[in-house]
């Protein structure tokens, strides 16, 4: 069974902080995908990224970077900088490759972050 | 506004009642899914749809739930004789075949 943990529940920084959100995940496919979402307190879950697991490449999109390594099936999200805007919780999921499940989506439990100003 | 849209966004009912929420996804998405998200804890997911077909249900779906999406656009969600523990926020999203999910902002259901 595949499953997600961010161990961190909370977080609280104080702006211009670099904050780093951990997330580690269980699968027995060889393929999957890996995401983050931003739920503001709107509710709404806002994608960031999607990284396939060949692909162990970080990434970097403005701020926000993210760290891949499959050896320790492991994919934490890092926040350069951070505005008081980037209060929100973030979520980590992981699906299988899409087939008869479609894009499913296991989350972990999330970690609300908070940046004070 | 293109984004999936939810609705009510909101609904409180007594326990024993039937509440029936509504999901309109992105219109060229083939793929839509249920989520049920509670206080403090991840989306889990509830059951999933491409184009009409129902595909997958979540053992969390029990035979109180049932969802739909008759021509393969919309899809409603009912409850019948609600619990309160199924006070929860019920999540819609869509997608393309192979890409990411985009998510409704949700309907919030209070079950008193």
């Amino acid at each position: 069974a595949q499953k997600v943990t961010q161990a961190q529940t909370e977080i609280s920084v104080v702006e211009k902080e670099d904050v780093t959100l951990d997330c580690v995940y269980e699968t027995r496919d060889t393929t999957y995908y890996l995401f983050w979402y931003k739920q503001p307190p709107s509710g709404e879950l806002v994608f960031l990224i999607r990284r396939n697991s060949f692909d162990e490449q970080n990434e970097i999109s403005g701020r926000y970077s993210w760290n891949f390594q499959k050896s320790t099936s492991s994919f934490n999200f890092t926040i350069t900088a951070s505005q008081v805007v980037d209060s929100a919780v973030y979520f980590c999921a992981l699906s299988e490759t899409p087939g008869t499940s479609g894009s499913r989506l296991t989350f972990g439990e999330g970690t609300q972050l908070t940046v004070n100003p | 506004d293109t984004g999936v849209s939810q609705d009510p966004r909101h609904k409180i009912t007594k326990r024993g009642q039937n509440v029936t929420f509504r999901c309109d996804p992105i219109s060229e998405h083939n793929r839509l899914y249920w989520y049920r998200q509670t206080l403090g804890q991840g989306p889990e997911f509830l059951t999933y749809f491409q184009n009409e077909a129902q595909l997958e249900k979540s053992r969390l779906l029990s035979d109180r739930f049932s969802a739909e999406r008759p021509k393969g656009s919309f899809s409603t969600l009912e409850i019948q004789r609600t619990e309160q523990g199924d006070s929860a926020m019920y999540l819609c999203a869509s997608s393309l075949l192979t890409g990411e999910l985009f998510f409704g902002e949700g309907s919030r259901l209070t079950v008193l």
